[in-house]
């Protein structure tokens, strides 16, 4: 079965620190990875999937196959940042979509 | 922006009574989901339409649980009887195809007392 982990619930972290938020998966065969982002009173919102190989809001995210992870990674991070984010990963198909259980991040001034 | 929409925003009933959520995905969208998320965990997939036809329904608990897109068009989530456990935030999505971005609705949060 298909399993996403994201071991941290909360990383708080000051403005202008690098940011890294952890992501796990388990899946056989070659599925396609997201992270998703929830700011406060607003809809949960594609960040950006890892085939795009795009970089959004200054966030990247580097999928490793052999340690099986899709780390959500910035620089310098800021305080609109501060969000709640979902790593989630589908089948090649774009089925079958299996979310983590998130990891709110605090940025402080 | 065209934007997923989703009512009621609140619902409390109690336990063993019916109840039901409606979607309205943006227009052009084929592919509609449901969700649901418990309080502190991530989303997770109940249902999965392309147009009108279920594509995965393996996490629906179809004792209590229906779901219908009889249109293609808007769907319709359905709880009947509803238990304690089914309080949590009831998220729709549709995507252009099942491949393309999945935009969210605002969620149905959903009490059972």
């Amino acid at each position: 079965a298909q399993r996403v982990t994201q071991p941290e619930k909360l990383l708080s972290v000051f403005k202008g620190a690098p940011v890294e938020l952890k992501c796990n998966y388990s899946y056989s065969g070659s599925p396609e990875l997201f992270w998703y982002v929830q700011y406060s009173r607003q809809r949960l919102q594609l960040l950006l999937r890892h085939i795009s190989r795009e970089s959004i809001k200054g966030f990247t995210a580097d999928l490793n196959k052999g340690e099986t992870s899709f780390h959500l990674k910035k620089p310098f991070a800021q305080e609109e940042d501060s969000a709640m984010y979902y790593c989630a990963l589908s089948d090649n198909a774009g089925n079958m979509l299996t979310f983590g259980g998130g990891t709110r991040l605090m940025v402080k001034p | 922006e065209a934007e997923v929409a989703q009512s009621p925003r609140y619902k409390i009933t109690e336990k063993s009574q019916a109840v039901a959520f409606w979607c309205d995905p943006i227009s052009g969208h084929a592919t509609l989901y449901w969700y649901r998320q418990i309080l502190g965990q991530g989303p997770e997939l109940l249902v999965q339409f392309q147009d009108e036809s279920v594509v995965d329904d393996s996490q629906l608990p179809k004792d209590r649980f229906s779901a219908e897109r009889l249109k293609g068009v808007d769907s319709t989530l359905k709880i009947q009887p509803a238990e304690l456990g089914d309080s949590a935030m009831y998220l729709c999505a549709s995507s252009r195809t099942g491949r393309e971005t999945q935009y969210f609705g605002p969620g149905t949060r959903l009490l059972v007392l």
